[in-house]
């Protein structure tokens, strides 16, 4: 079953822009929310995190927004660059058995 | 600094083969491990996951198995693969930092990227 739904599955962003993926998740027993940035033929690298005691949390041109009462968090890359092409998934941690759960991933491309 | 080490990177086995995948992490003790698979365009798909020497929880049925024989290694394998294993499998490793709050994060290895043919 899938506890974690991303959208969308695949973006298309100018430079520039802002990029938005959003994630929506069904259990309440999560307790940690990371986004991870997958470039082609590597593991998947933790980009930001986020504890749901907090509504935003910005790391550079990266915020994640976190809305509890609606199970939704999303990642916004301000400024998306060439560079920032990439697969991102986000992700859902149980506070029960500490197991990460994924999302789809979207995968992301920034036109120069 | 703790480091994952994850071979081979690349493998092409016939059907019916068997398969042995390895991953060591280096820098923590008893980590949690885990196993993904990753499916052409698809997310990551948590296959096992581990929280110490011998305890393995499988998290879909199907033609593969893990093991745990030591604390910092964990081994993916099945005795006879099928077209379907076809995939990219990641180990990953988890770890409960103490920083005033208690954060997890999760640090995959490179990959090995399988071919079933």
């Amino acid at each position: 079953q899938q506890q974690v739904k991303q959208s969308p599955q695949s973006l298309i962003v100018q430079k520039g822009g802002i990029s938005i993926i959003n994630c929506a998740y069904e259990n309440t027993a999560f307790d940690y929310f990371p986004w991870y940035q997958q470039f082609p033929g590597k593991g998947p690298a933790l980009l930001i995190a986020i504890r749901p005691d907090v509504s935003e949390k910005k790391e550079g041109r990266f915020t994640i927004s976190f809305n509890k009462s609606a199970k939704q968090f999303s990642l916004h890359i301000m400024d998306s660059q060439p560079g920032d092409s990439a697969t991102y998934f986000c992700a859902a941690r149980s506070s029960n058995t500490g197991k990460l759960i994924f999302g789809q991933g979207t995968t992301l491309q920034v036109k120069p | 600094s703790q480091t994952i080490h994850q071979w081979p990177a690349t493998l092409v086995q016939p059907v019916g083969s068997p398969l042995s995948l390895e991953c060591t992490v280096e820098g923590t003790s008893n980590p949690n491990l885990y196993w993904y698979r990753q499916a052409a365009g698809r997310g990551l798909q948590l296959l096992f996951y581990s929280v110490g020497i011998g305890q393995i929880s499988s998290e879909v049925p199907q033609n593969l198995s893990a093991s745990r024989p030591q604390d910092r290694q964990f081994i993916l394998s099945s005795k006879k693969l099928l077209l379907s294993d076809s995939g990219f499998y990641l180990c990953a490793w988890t770890v409960v930092r103490l920083t005033g709050q208690v954060n997890t994060e999760a640090f995959f290895g490179q990959g090995t990227r399988l071919t079933v043919v």
